[in-house]
């Protein structure tokens, strides 16, 4: 069974950093591009960044380029998303999610985390 | 950049009624979108893919059409269990979602 655990939300100031992390199980994580999404609370979907199954193409959302960096450890089967100068409207739950193949053009996500809650307080 | 609109934004439905959710691309995008389903509290799960796929473990009683920049989802006599909001995504590279239909009571 596949499983996505996050970790790593809680609150922090504006203008502050964050890192996040999501470890993966029951699929061969270093196969399959990941890719974080968002959600405000009681808004809806925001792709942010993905990257490719060995962790040398990433693209990232308009609106994090520059600010959030996506990347991998396949060895730990962990996937990260090192955020800074966070604004409020970064306010979100971070979602990790799966695709079924190594890169993520023309692929959906399969599988999803149950999403970390990232708070941007001033 | 792609937009994706979908209508309507709320659904009011009956458990046994035929619903349809329309989603609109700004451009062209083939056959590459999907619909997940979202339920309160919970990660959204994949329903269809390539406009008309079924997911793993998805009921027949969801189907999708389309393609290029009109899609639609349908749900054949609606489940208690169908509750929920849905999104659609195109996913050629970068990924867009529309904003969400919730279906209720």
């Amino acid at each position: 069974e596949v499983q996505l655990v996050e970790s790593g939300g809680g609150v922090v100031q504006t203008g502050g950093s964050l890192r996040l992390y999501c470890t993966g199980s029951g699929f061969n994580f270093g196969n399959s591009a990941m890719s974080w999404v968002r959600q405000a609370p009681g808004k809806g979907l925001e792709w942010v960044s993905s990257i490719s199954g060995g962790g040398s193409t990433t693209i990232y959302a308009d609106s994090v380029q520059g600010r959030f960096a996506i990347s991998r450890d396949n060895s730990q089967n962990t996937l990260f998303l090192q955020m800074s100068s966070l604004r409020a409207e970064d306010t979100a739950f971070y979602y990790c999610a799966r695709y079924r193949g190594i890169t993520f053009y023309g692929l959906p996500f399969d599988d999803w985390g149950q999403g970390t809650l990232v708070t941007v307080s001033s | 950049d792609i937009q994706m609109t979908q209508s309507p934004s709320t659904l009011s439905a009956s458990v046994g009624d035929r619903v349809t959710i329309t989603c609109r691309a700004s451009q062209n995008i083939g056959s590459l979108l999907a619909w997940y389903q979202q339920k309160p509290g919970k990660a959204p799960k994949l329903l269809l893919y390539k406009a008309s796929t079924l997911g793993d473990g998805v009921p027949s009683r969801f189907s999708g059409s389309g393609s290029g920049t009109e899609f639609t989802l349908t749900i054949t006599s609606l489940q208690p269990d169908d509750f929920a909001m849905y999104y659609c995504q195109k996913y050629n590279r970068y990924s867009t979602f529309g904003q969400g239909t919730k279906v209720d009571i």
